[in-house]
C-alpha cells in the first residue's frame, strides 16, 4: 500500500498570505495525485487532479505541482473561505489518502 | 449536474451487515463512462477507499476489506449499493458514495455522506 504523508498537520496563516501544503508518497505515484478541500459537515471537494490540473470551477489561486513522490498544493493568496482541511489522494493499484492538513486562521 | 445521495440504516449492531444505497441523478450508471465508488471517513477524519463498480458489475475492492465488502449495481434504478459484513465499532464512520473523475484518477462528485454507527 502506498502511504501518503502530509505536512504540516496544522498550518496557521492570515488571509492574504500564501499557503504551501506538502504531500509525500512512500513510493512513486507518477502524477496520479489529487487534492481535496473539506469543510466541517461537508464532503471533500476536488481541487486538483493529476498533480497540477484544476478541477472545474476551482479558482486560479489554487495550484498543484510535483511528480513521483513529492507534491505541493499552493494557495497564492488566502481568502476567508479557504480555511479548511486539505487531503491528498493517490491512484496506483488502489486509492489511498493522506491524513490531512488543517489550514487555520492565525 | 450529477448528484449522489446515500440512503440506508444509520445504526447497525455489531456482527451484522451494514447496507447503504447511492442514488444517482443527472447521469446514468450504465453510461459506461465512469466507475462508481464507496469511500468512508472515520471519526478521526481519516479517509479510506472501499471499492468501486462498473455498470457491468465488475468490481474492485480495497484489499484490507475484500473479505467483508460487496458492491452491487442496479441499472434499472440508477443506483449502486454497499454491503459490509461482520461490522464492529471500528466500522463507525461517515460513508460517502462518489463518482470517478474523467481522468480516472480522482473523485469529482460526492454524496453528502451518511453517518453509520455500529452499536
Amino acid at each position: 500500500e502506498i502511504v501518503l504523508t502530509q505536512s504540516p498537520a496544522t498550518l496557521s496563516l492570515s488571509p492574504g498570505e500564501r499557503a504551501t501544503l506538502s504531500c509525500r508518497a512512500s513510493q512513486s505515484v507518477s502524477n496520479y495525485l489529487a487534492w481535496y478541500q473539506q469543510k466541517p459537515g461537508q464532503a471533500p471537494r476536488l481541487l486538483i487532479f493529476d498533480a497540477s490540473n484544476r478541477a472545474t470551477g476551482i479558482p486560479a489561486r489554487f495550484s498543484g505541482s510535483g511528480s513521483g513522490t513529492d507534491f505541493t498544493l499552493t494557495i497564492s493568496s488566502l481568502e476567508p473561505e479557504d480555511f479548511a482541511v486539505y487531503f491528498c489522494q493517490q491512484r496506483s493499484k488502489w486509492y489511498t489518502f493522506g491524513q490531512g492538513t488543517k489550514l487555520e486562521i492565525k | 449536474q450529477v448528484l449522489l445521495q446515500e440512503s440506508g440504516p444509520r445504526q447497525v449492531k455489531p456482527s451484522e451487515t451494514l447496507s447503504l444505497t447511492c442514488t444517482v441523478s443527472g447521469d446514468s450508471v450504465s453510461s459506461g463512462r465512469f466507475l462508481w465508488n464507496w469511500i468512508r471517513q472515520f471519526p478521526g477524519k481519516g479517509l479510506e477507499w472501499m471499492g468501486d463498480i462498473y455498470y457491468t458489475g465488475n468490481t474492485n475492492y480495497n484489499p484490507s476489506l475484500k473479505s467483508r465488502v460487496t458492491i452491487s449495481v442496479d441499472t434499472s434504478k440508477n443506483q449502486f449499493s454497499l454491503s459490509l459484513s461482520s461490522v464492529t465499532a471500528a466500522d463507525t464512520a461517515v460513508y460517502f458514495c462518489a463518482k470517478e473523475s474523467s481522468s480516472r484518477t480522482a473523485f469529482d462528485v460526492w454524496g453528502q455522506g451518511a453517518l453509520v454507527t455500529v452499536s
